[in-house]
């Protein structure tokens, strides 16, 4: 059980605005920046947020991040069907003095 | 271009060892922290291990403590992951990844079965 907790799944239609959660502590997102990560079928994950909300260079504004407290969120708005794949949340854990990632939520879209 | 390849993924016997390598070419290697990170098949992302710029601090999850080795040589823009004492439990795609984890490489499949 990972200490970055994610709902398995979302699921949205074209078109549709979800929203992506991710829960944590105080000895990791509620004391460090936290990153989104996107993994398409068959591919190596691809950093598409970090610092809580700084998009990556080419990731379109459809996608956004935002974090209060012990927690963070990935909105994705306009949502289309390359959009599905799995997400990941992950930050540095004080306690561990080790990375952490969430456990993934798989997005489909309808 | 920035990219990281890795290699050295194999089938291994439980207990046995294996060397994984990982290539980096397009950015200045020595500038940067470096992870490993490893997918199980059909699950999420678990992070291995890391190590800094000099080679000097090195980080490991729990799992793999004692038993794995990270270890860079700057020079050859290589990293490089020591895996001993394996189990079947360590069977995953193992990713190389740099600093913030915004480049990954394509990953080397390490099975470990009798």
């Amino acid at each position: 059980q990972s200490l970055l907790i994610q709902p398995p799944s979302v699921s949205g239609t074209p078109g549709q605005r979800v929203t992506l959660s991710c829960s944590g502590s105080s000895s990791n997102i509620g004391s460090l920046t936290v990153n989104w990560y996107q993994q398409l079928p068959g591919m190596a994950p691809k950093l598409l947020i970090q610092s809580n909300d700084q998009r990556l260079s080419g990731v379109p504004n459809r996608f956004s991040g935002s974090k209060s407290g012990t927690s963070v969120s990935l909105v994705i708005s306009g949502l289309q069907s390359d959009d599905e794949a799995d997400y990941y949340c992950g930050t540095w854990d004080s306690n561990l003095n080790g990375w952490v990632f969430g456990g993934g939520t798989k997005l489909t879209v309808l | 271009e920035v990219q990281l390849v890795e290699s050295g993924g194999d089938l291994v016997q439980p207990g046995g060892s294996l060397r994984l390598s990982c290539a980096a070419s397009g950015f200045n290697f020595s500038n940067y922290l470096m992870n490993w990170v490893r997918q199980a098949p059909g699950k999420g992302l678990e992070w291995v291990a890391s190590i800094d710029q000099d080679g000097n601090l090195e980080y490991y999850v729990d799992s793999v403590k004692g038993r794995f080795a990270i270890s860079r040589d700057n020079a050859k823009g290589s990293l490089y992951l020591q895996m001993s004492r394996l189990r079947a439990e360590d069977t995953a795609l193992y990713y190389c990844a740099r600093r913030n984890f915004d480049i990954w490489g394509q990953g080397s499949l390490v099975i470990v079965s009798s």
